[in-house]
């Protein structure tokens, strides 16, 4: 079956411009989740989303947001751009449950400039 | 969040068995044990994850010990595809998981 599918893979943004990345999970999953990783802090988790509600959030500043449709299909977004942004973005998606499988997908670099 | 720690490098050679420990003496009764691996400019894979009995898949065993204060990820036959950063996380949710540093494996051949 497919795996987690992320769009765009590659992106470059000018400092004070937002973005947008979109995540297709595996078919049937319900939870979304998004981290972000740099090689200065290492891979930190962003927020999950479960049936379109945020369910976990981690410790990320307002400009990161993101949102779940109804098909389970994720965007997240970063506005005012910082230079400190840039990194991969990788999107997981599972069932949901504490004992469930998560899988990764190939991640978005974004790079600020 | 409960913390893990693991050593920051471990080397093997080709074909031998490979022992990956992982303490986290303040794991709590809900917390599950993952294990990724992750490549270089490539997302995590999952490798396996337990609660309190071992554990065995095509990729990996894990051992838990008795009191689940650690737990050791096996490597059967090291291969060089098996050369990556190893990840211990341990997470009630399954959902959110807190990533420490890692090992990582070298694999010569």
């Amino acid at each position: 079956k497919a795996g987690v599918t992320q769009t765009p893979r590659y992106l470059i943004k000018t400092r004070g411009q937002q973005v947008t990345l979109s995540c297709s999970p595996i078919s049937g999953h319900r939870s979304v989740s998004w981290y972000q990783q740099t090689p200065g802090q290492g891979l930190q988790f962003l927020f999950e989303y479960f049936s379109e509600t945020q369910r976990n959030k981690g410790n990320f500043p307002g400009r990161f947001s993101g949102r779940q449709f109804s098909n389970s299909r994720s965007e997240m977004n970063v506005s005012t751009l910082e230079l400190g942004d840039s990194a991969l973005y990788l999107c997981a998606s599972s069932f949901g449950g504490s004992g469930n499988t998560i899988y990764f997908g190939e991640g978005s670099w974004l790079t600020v400039v | 969040d409960a913390k893990t720690t693991q050593p920051n490098s471990m080397e093997s050679n080709e074909e031998e068995p490979v022992h990956l420990p992982c303490n986290h003496s303040t794991i709590s009764g809900t917390d599950y044990i993952h294990w990724y691996r992750q490549l270089p400019s490539q997302g995590p894979e999952y490798v396996i994850h337990g609660l309190t009995s071992n554990v065995n898949n095509r990729m990996a065993s894990l051992a838990i010990a008795e009191d689940r204060k650690s737990s050791t990820l096996i490597l059967h036959r090291a291969t060089l595809r098996d050369a990556a950063v190893y990840y211990c996380i341990l997470s009630p949710s399954g959902t959110a998981l807190i990533f420490g540093k890692g090992t990582t494996l070298s694999v010569s051949s």
